[in-house]
């Protein structure tokens, strides 16, 4: 079946620290691919997305690569703030499973001053 | 414009009785989606509708849970009667195109006492 598997946290950081946060997938065909944010007392924001192989989705300073070789959509910031503090989510959306996005379990990340 | 709308927010409500969600999609949405996330767990598809119609309702727990969008704009999702393992955090997206970006709602927490 479809499953989606994210980095358990929580990650907790100092600020100006690098963040990665790795995902990977397995499904049927060739997903597009999602980042969800939670940040404190809010929904879900889409943060970035990339439809297709090699694609790399970036917003407020995250970027992620579509992997299709190694199925993976992990997720990068260079420079983390206070602000980044949330819940993120990996999510595949597979046209084959009904258009419906599979989540991963989330990953908190704190981060320090 | 507005975005996904979900009512309450929050719902406290004893073992067997009976709640009802309300979400109303971004205008011109035809696709409208539930997920819920329990304690502990990830975020779970429950339904998909494309207009009035249920496109996908594989992701429904059990017959207690009853999804309706009477004609095609906003849904609700009744709960009847409530377990405790149903308390968690209801979402609700739209996207105006299957297989599109999801728009999510800020959820409604519901707590089965």
């Amino acid at each position: 079946g479809n499953s989606v598997t994210q980095m358990e946290g929580p990650v907790t950081l100092s600020e100006e620290a690098f963040l990665t946060i790795n995902c990977t997938y397995t499904a049927t065909g060739y997903p597009s691919l999602f980042w969800y944010v939670q940040y404190p007392g809010e929904g879900l924001q889409l943060l970035l997305k990339a439809t297709k192989a090699d694609d790399k989705g970036s917003n407020k300073g995250f970027e992620a690569t579509y992997r299709k070789e190694t199925t993976s959509f992990h997720l990068e910031k260079g420079s983390v703030q206070v602000s980044d503090s949330a819940v993120y989510f990996c999510a595949p959306l597979i046209k084959a499973a009904g258009n419906k996005l599979t989540f991963g379990g989330g990953t908190r990340v704190l981060v320090k001053p | 414009e507005a975005g996904v709308t979900q009512f309450p927010s929050h719902s406290v409500i004893e073992k067997g009785q009976t709640v009802t969600l309300r979400c109303d999609p971004i205008s011109g949405h035809d696709n409208l989606y539930w997920y819920r996330r329990v304690m502990g767990k990830e975020i779970k598809f429950l339904l998909h509708f494309v207009k009035e119609s249920k496109q996908d309702e594989s992701g429904m727990p059990n017959n207690r849970f009853l999804a309706e969008r009477t004609g095609g704009t906003y849904s609700t999702l009744k709960v009847q009667p409530a377990e405790l393992e149903d308390s968690g955090v209801y979402f609700c997206a739209s996207s105006f195109e299957t297989g599109g970006e999801q728009f999510f709602g800020p959820g409604t927490r519901l707590t089965v006492l």
